[in-house]
Parts: C-alpha cells; sequence; structure tokens
C-alpha cells in the first residue's frame, strides 16, 4: 500500500531534550511538509521541501530543524530552543508543482 | 500574508439537509483553493480543490463554489449523513515561486444529527 507514515503516534519527553519524529513516503512525491496544529487552530507550516538536499523555514521553523537527505524520509527535530512544542505535528507530501497534499497519521507530542 | 476565516462555531444539522460552510480570506485571490477533512486526532484528508477560473467543483454529494470578487468560498454538502460529521478545513495556494505552499484556516466542525 502506498502511504505516509508517521512515528511514534504519542511521544513524551522531559522539557530541554531535543526529540526527532519520523515521517516516511513511499508515494513517489518530491515535495514534503511539516506542521504543527495546536486546539482551536489551524495547521501551521514548519519546514516544506520540494526536492531532495534542500527546505525552506515555513511561518513558525524557530526551534525546529528538518533533513532531507532521501525523497522518502523527512525527519523533523524539536529542539530545546522551542518554547511551547507540546502539540499535534503532521507530515504530508504532494507531487511536485501538483495540489493535493496528503497527510500522515500525526504524533502528539506532549513535553513534560 | 493571506488571512483566512472560517467559522468557529460548530455547525448543527439535521440528517439530510445540506450544510454550507464558508471560507474567507482577506488578501489577494489565489490561484486555487482547497478542502479538506479532518478526524479526531488524524490527518486531514484532501477532498476539492476548486481554480480561480472555476465557479464551481463537484464530487459526489459534494459541492464547492469560489467567487474571487467577494473572497469567499462555499462548501456544501447535500443530504447529509452523520458520518459527515467532522473537522472541514479550508486551504489557499500561497505562491512560492514553486511547488504548493498552503495556508489553511481553522476549519469548522460540523455536527449531523440523526
Amino acid at each position: 500500500d502506498g502511504g505516509i507514515t508517521q512515528s511514534p503516534k504519542y511521544l513524551f519527553r522531559k522539557e530541554g531534550q531535543n526529540v526527532t519524529l519520523s515521517c516516511e513516503q513511499n508515494l513517489n512525491h518530491d515535495a514534503m511538509y511539516w506542521y504543527r496544529q495546536d486546539p482551536g487552530q489551524g495547521l501551521r507550516l514548519i519546514y516544506y521541501s520540494q526536492i531532495v538536499n534542500d527546505f525552506q523555514k515555513g511561518d513558525i521553523a524557530e526551534g525546529y530543524s528538518v533533513s532531507r537527505e532521501k525523497k522518502e524520509s523527512f525527519p523533523l527535530t524539536v529542539t530545546s530552543a522551542q518554547k511551547n512544542p507540546t502539540a499535534f505535528y503532521l507530515c504530508a507530501s504532494s507531487i511536485r508543482n501538483y495540489n493535493e497534499q496528503f497527510f500522515g497519521p500525526g504524533t502528539r507530542l506532549t513535553v513534560l | 500574508s493571506q488571512k483566512i476565516e472560517q467559522n468557529s462555531e460548530a455547525l448543527n444539522i439535521q440528517e439530510g439537509k445540506t450544510a454550507t460552510l464558508t471560507c474567507n480570506y482577506t488578501n489577494y485571490s489565489p490561484a486555487y483553493l482547497q478542502w479538506y477533512r479532518q478526524d479526531p486526532g488524524r490527518g486531514p484528508v484532501f477532498l476539492l480543490l476548486i481554480r480561480e477560473n472555476e465557479k464551481e467543483k463537484r464530487k459526489e454529494r459534494l459541492k464547492v463554489t469560489f467567487d474571487t470578487t467577494l473572497k469567499q468560498s462555499l462548501f456544501h454538502i447535500t443530504a447529509s449523513q452523520p458520518a459527515d460529521s467532522a473537522t472541514y478545513l479550508c486551504a489557499l495556494e500561497e505562491p512560492t515561486g514553486g511547488g504548493n505552499k498552503l495556508t489553511f484556516g481553522t476549519g469548522t466542525q460540523l455536527k449531523v444529527e440523526l
């Protein structure tokens, strides 16, 4: 089955620790995206990548970092510099220059 | 940057009726606009895309309109069912010179009652 996966579904970390969220897709999509969703708010773009070894900051990139070494993978690291990291994180992918985005199931990160 | 407004209050309707959700934007008119469905604790699922030169788009019981003069899109679900209960998100394209960066609204929660 083709799709986009995120792991883990739930993640707990202590304050001050970096944590990496996984995102993998086997849809052969060029573009990948990371969003953050807080209660009562829309999705906010953290980082996006349109091609391997290239990525751009979204609207709320501070405190986050990404890499895109492989077409299939776009991991997101939430660093200790992110002041309020507890949120629902969503990864998505799309065919470059096409429009529909396919979303993963999300990772709910709780920082204690 | 683009500001998108969707009704923050939940929309409650009776089964069989038509649900109408609104998406208003304030700045430039995007080349296209998309609607997604999101169930609690899950990722959004793409429903429909409408381009700026299209007035209306249909898919089964779904219909989307796009009025660039009013800066508004309407999303209709006809013959609504309890299974249609979810949050519906509107998303607009942001020009980036490549790719499709989207800005999402906060969504409107729809509840279809028996």
